[in-house]
């Protein structure tokens, strides 16, 4: 079975600010691992992935996440935060098999403040 | 890309009528679509898995009668709330995975009156 944690329901960064949200898994099998991003009302878009290829991940505006095995981690950072960051934020993880869902986990809001 | 059409975008429902939420692979053939159900300031919580001609899988504690999955074709999942009440209103999200990796329809708000 695969299950993610993230560490803090709730980030506060200043504009300009490195951002850092955390997450942990736990799975089975070696896992594949994503991190999402929700604006207010509207679905998912993907930030980046990891498929068991290269360890660090680079996604979409400026935003990567380093696998680290021996921590279980996905954590993902920005090096500048920007006021449209303002989101949530959520990590999850599947099984390397087709059919298999995608677990997420409970989300991390991101404020940025100016 | 791989593309998932999810409609309505919302709807609002009276308390105990039923509503139909639909998801079709625009571009490829979604063998197996995932739904979930994610309350206000809360995660994505997985229903059901739903594979093409036979009956979904549901997650613990979901009732499959008040949730009924059709997955009739390839391209088309359909997810129905019977009954609705206001404890069922909620966003929700239909999920398929094409060779590329996953992909999630734009979500159905659900206010039941």
């Amino acid at each position: 079975a695969q299950s993610v944690t993230q560490l803090g329901s709730h980030v506060s960064v200043s504009e300009g600010a490195l951002v850092l949200l955390r997450c942990n898994y736990s799975s089975s099998v070696p896992p594949y691992l994503f991190w999402y991003v929700q604006y207010p009302n509207q679905g998912l878009q993907l930030l980046l992935k990891y498929t068991s290829a290269a360890t660090l991940v680079k996604g979409i505006n400026g935003f990567e996440a380093e696998f680290k095995k021996s921590e279980t981690s996905f954590h993902l950072t920005k090096p500048s935060a920007h006021m449209s960051d303002a989101a949530e934020y959520f990590c999850a993880v599947s099984a390397n098999q087709a059919g298999t869902a995608l677990i997420f986990g409970k989300g991390t809001t991101l404020s940025v403040s100016s | 890309g791989a593309v998932v059409s999810q409609h309505p975008s919302w709807v609002i429902c009276k308390s105990g009528t039923s509503v139909k939420i639909e998801c079709r692979s625009l571009d490829f053939q979604a063998t197996t679509m995932f739904w979930y159900r994610q309350f206000p300031k809360q995660s994505l919580m997985l229903m059901a898995t739903s594979n093409e001609g036979s009956k979904a899988t549901y997650e613990q504690g979901v009732e499959k009668d008040k949730f009924l999955i059709n997955h009739a074709s390839l391209t088309l999942s359909t997810l129905t709330v019977t009954s609705a009440h206001p404890e069922d209103s909620s966003f929700y999200i239909c999920s398929a995975q094409p060779m590329e990796g996953y992909t999630f329809g734009s979500g159905t708000r659900l206010t039941v009156v």
